[in-house]
């Protein structure tokens, strides 16, 4: 893979629903691959930055795994409430961020 | 606060009308870049600048022009801009190394007639 790629392109999910999405990054050379939270008519926002093999992040409802060796990221939402729509972006870096075209999340009431 | 300043949000402008788009971080931070936005497309990246008077092209730099005299600030300038630059700018910042997160700029949304 030589760009980022993210799956799916857009999601909608129930409120209360729990959802993951994918990251796929090229997994020669990685330094640090980034997530960011996108909301509608801000900018984006980092939620975690990973380096290592196996990391795994948190954030109150979000977390975030790492496999740098087959060169995927997850990202997880645990009982999504509205406030969760927004775009999610992953970038990878091995010198300069590579971004991902972000999957877009729509929480349903 | 922390923050990146960006300005202005929004800008209507001509063809040809040179235009400086700018970017002040408060936060000592090394590193500084500009992307653009455009529908479909992840950020693309226009320039970045790892230390006062060091900046080197991105990967959309054509049409572009930036500069690093302080460490705080990173305008973006387009000297004759064109439509299809129109687009959604953002500048963002970030401390020594590419394992910090980036802060980003509120952005400016740019159109260009």
């Amino acid at each position: 893979i030589l760009n980022v790629e993210q799956s799916p392109q857009s999601l909608h999910v129930q409120e209360g629903d729990s959802t993951n999405f994918t990251c796929s990054f090229p997994s020669s050379n990685f330094y640090a691959l980034h997530w960011y939270r996108w909301e509608t008519a801000k900018s984006p926002e980092a939620l975690f930055v990973m380096t290592l093999n196996g990391d795994e992040k948190k954030k109150g409802r979000i977390s975030a795994t790492l496999n740098t060796k087959e060169g995927y990221s997850y990202l997880y939402i645990k009982g999504s409430q509205p406030e969760d729509s927004a775009t999610y972006l992953c970038a990878h870096s091995n010198y300069q961020l590579i971004w991902g075209a972000g999957t877009k999340l729509i929480i349903k009431p | 606060e922390a923050q990146v300043t960006q300005n202005p949000r929004y800008l209507i402008t001509v063809t040809g009308k040179k235009l400086t788009v700018t970017c002040s971080q408060n936060m000592n931070h090394e590193y500084m870049s500009w992307y653009r936005q455009d529908p479909g497309l992840g950020l693309r990246q226009i320039y970045y600048s790892m230390n006062v008077e060091v900046t080197d092209k991105g990967d959309v730099p054509e049409g572009y022009k930036v500069s690093r005299k302080e460490k705080r600030n990173f305008p973006l300038i387009l000297e004759s801009p064109s439509p299809n630059q129109t687009s959604l700018y953002f500048c963002a910042s970030s401390g020594r190394g590419e394992r910090y997160g980036y802060t980003f700029g509120s952005g400016t949304r740019l159109t260009v007639v």
